[in-house]
């Protein structure tokens, strides 16, 4: 069966420090993956997509990279964090039929 | 992608069919009508899809009008674990599954 894991489950970073967030999708090839972003009481962004190795395509002008070095693994980083960066991060894969998506990374920037 | 309009807020109590009414008045033919969930601090989660037809599985049906202008989410027996927020979303064959404010169901025991 596919399953995705995304960690860490919770992070709190200065302003200005670097930020590397993994998520790795098991029991499937060449999926398509994403990395969403839910600020507090608003909805999901999307920020990056991917339809495979080195293909990354950014959503919106940011503060973000994301890189996907193998088929499964799927990376969002940071050189210097900003306090808006704070939100919930959340991973997903597709394929046909239906997204899944990790347990998220709660991100807090001090 | 097309827009989708939900109300803001539902509720229910327990044990009570729920129906959540989605209206996609610009839905394209190769627009399917898929249904997340999110509950609170965890990532959406696959409810349901269609395309012209009604669905059901284990966890909720989908009517699709007609026109497939609009659409209803149906969880049969509420229980205190649907609370949530439901999202209804039109995906075509691009790659991006976007998010609107969806409908906030709170269930009552």
């Amino acid at each position: 069966s596919q399953t995705i894991h995304q960690w860490p489950a919770t992070l709190v970073q200065p302003v200005g420090s670097p930020l590397s967030l993994e998520c790795t999708v098991e029991g499937t090839s060449n999926p398509n993956l994403y990395w969403y972003r839910q600020a507090a009481g608003r909805g999901l962004q999307l920020l990056f997509y991917s339809v495979g190795i080195g293909q990354i395509s950014s959503e919106v002008p940011q503060n973000l990279s994301a890189s996907r070095p193998q088929d499964r693994q799927f990376i969002l980083s940071s050189k210097k964090l900003l306090l808006s960066d704070s939100g919930f991060y959340l991973c997903a894969w597709s394929a046909l039929g239906g997204y899944t998506f990790g347990s998220g990374t709660r991100l807090t920037v001090v | 992608d097309a827009k989708t309009t939900q109300p803001n807020s539902m509720e229910s109590n327990e044990e009570e069919p729920v129906h959540l009414p989605c209206n996609h008045s610009t839905i394209s033919g190769t627009d399917y009508i898929h249904w997340y969930r999110q509950l609170p601090s965890q990532g959406p989660e696959y409810v349901i899809h269609g395309l012209t037809s009604n669905v059901n599985n284990r966890m909720a049906s989908l009517a699709i009008a007609e026109d497939r202008k609009s659409s209803t989410l149906i969880l049969h027996r509420a229980t205190l674990r649907d609370a949530a927020v439901y999202y209804c979303i039109l995906h075509s064959n691009d790659y991006k599954l976007s998010f609107g404010a969806g409908t906030t169901v709170t269930v009552r025991a």
